[in-house]
């Protein structure tokens, strides 16, 4: 695709509930980040992906969130027992082998009930 | 740790001006500084990315210089429109590693 894109654009759960977020990055781009914004702050790392492997997971706000990219491509974020305090846009971004622009897909809206 | 700032929090001004968009950082080791737009409800739109060697970025409308020893960067966006309106976000990588930290954005309105 012509850009990243991000599935569902939008989610509602209830409270204790294991959601799933996807993420398309652009074509060929071997770095995949994964973001998370609240109302009114600016996006907050999770973690970023180079190929298949988890680079840097320092994002991660506790064990209930897991990402997984197994091909290098596609990846998805799950969180487990969400709680009301998850919900936030997710953001999802990717870039080139040795580039330094992040490009952003549209994002998320989680929304636990 | 890596600390951004955004000032103001929001303006408005009215079509046809130039403007600047103000956007620090703590530490000043970094090798990239983007800018973005985040229109209500949607993603965000790189706008202009500078690498720590460089000290501005051009395109079209909009000017980003960076002074990275001060741990400064502006956006100079000249004859605003109505279209500009949007929240405009500062992002550092921090300490090199490949993670951006973002500031809380700038609110831009722009009257016609």
């Amino acid at each position: 695709g012509a850009g990243v894109s991000q599935t569902p654009s939008n989610k509602v759960t209830e409270k204790g509930k294991y959601v799933e977020l996807r993420c398309d990055p652009i074509s060929g781009h071997t770095a995949l980040y994964w973001y998370r914004q609240s109302l009114g702050q600016g996006p907050e790392f999770l973690i970023y992906f180079q190929g298949t492997g988890a680079a840097d997971d320092s994002g991660l706000p506790n064990d209930r969130f897991f990402a997984v990219r197994p091909e290098g491509s596609v990846s998805t974020l799950k969180i487990q027992r969400t709680e009301r305090g998850d919900s936030a846009v997710y953001l999802c971004a990717s870039s080139s082998l040795g580039g330094n622009e992040q490009f952003f897909g549209p994002g998320t809206r989680l929304t636990v009930l | 740790k890596q600390e951004v700032t955004q000032i103001p929090a929001a303006l408005s001004v009215p079509e046809g001006e130039n403007l600047v968009l103000n956007c620090s950082f703590t530490d000043s080791a970094i090798y990239n500084l983007q800018w973005f737009r985040q229109d209500p409800g949607k993603g965000l739109t790189s706008l202009l990315l500078i690498q720590s060697s460089q000290r501005e970025q051009t395109s079209g409308r909009l000017n980003a210089s960076l002074d990275k020893s001060s741990g400064r960067s502006t956006l100079y966006i000249a004859a605003s429109q109505p279209g500009d309106s949007a929240t405009y976000l500062c992002a550092v990588d921090e300490g090199g590693s490949e993670k951006l930290v973002f500031g809380k954005g700038t609110k831009l309105t722009v009257n016609p």
